[in-house]
């Protein structure tokens, strides 16, 4: 168990509505990640979050956004959303030192 | 030509074999090699992380980097059908912004 939470477990939305997912851990890594995982396919990097500034993002628009909070846990909002937004959505936490990353069960959403 | 290539399989062995499971990469600039087991609709679980090129042993799992080949492989020792899972390569870069990839994954089945 690597003692990340995620929540909702799932969620369906239709197509230009707006989304938080939200994750936890038990213990005081620094860094959390967001990845969004399609069907058969790994893990897309969506953002790092450092020390509550955004660290790094990868190929995703504006409208994924993003905040940590003072005592690790995060939010991934996402805004007017799109079919193609269906997908597992993964936090991972980690430490900035060392890069592992552990995952949460993630949260399947579903956009109609 | 995509940054990480990873073979999805399917991989089908039997019960006891040694497992291969391959990724290559284009971007020097990474600098830290992970491989993840992922059960279907579960979170990526961490199995091995590398930082050098060269050999990583634990338990049943071998992890190889070959940084000037751009090249890392998992092998898995004594296949256990509980070893039935997709394994996903990743690896990160810390400068310029963290950023992670991950390989599409390759599904192995072991069979009894």
């Amino acid at each position: 168990e690597t003692g990340v939470t995620q929540s909702p477990t799932h969620l369906i939305k239709t197509r230009g509505q707006q989304v938080t997912l939200r994750c936890s851990s038990q213990s005081g890594h620094n860094t959390v990640s967001w990845y969004q995982q399609a069907l058969g396919q790994g893990p897309q990097f969506i953002f790092q979050y450092y020390r509550e500034e955004e660290n790094g993002r990868g190929n995703f628009p504006p409208r994924f956004s993003g905040l940590q909070f003072p005592n690790y846990s995060s939010e991934l909002n996402v805004n007017a959303l799109e079919l193609d937004d269906s997908a597992l959505y993964l936090c991972a936490i980690g430490d900035s030192k060392y890069n592992e990353q552990f995952f949460g069960p993630g949260t399947r959403l579903t956009v109609l | 030509q995509k940054e990480v290539e990873q073979d999805p399989g399917p991989l089908s062995v039997p019960e006891g074999a040694i497992v291969s499971l391959n990724c290559t990469y284009s971007n020097s600039a990474f600098q830290y090699f992970m491989w993840y087991r992922q059960y279907s609709r579960k979170g990526p679980e961490l199995l091995m992380y590398t930082y050098s090129s060269g050999n990583k042993e634990d338990g049943r799992f071998t992890a190889q980097v070959d940084k000037s080949s751009k090249y890392i492989s998992l092998f898995i020792r004594d296949s256990q059908p509980s070893d039935s899972a997709t394994y996903l390569c990743a690896m990160t870069r810390n400068t310029g912004g963290f950023k992670t990839i991950f390989g599409a994954g390759t599904r192995l089945f072991v069979k009894a």
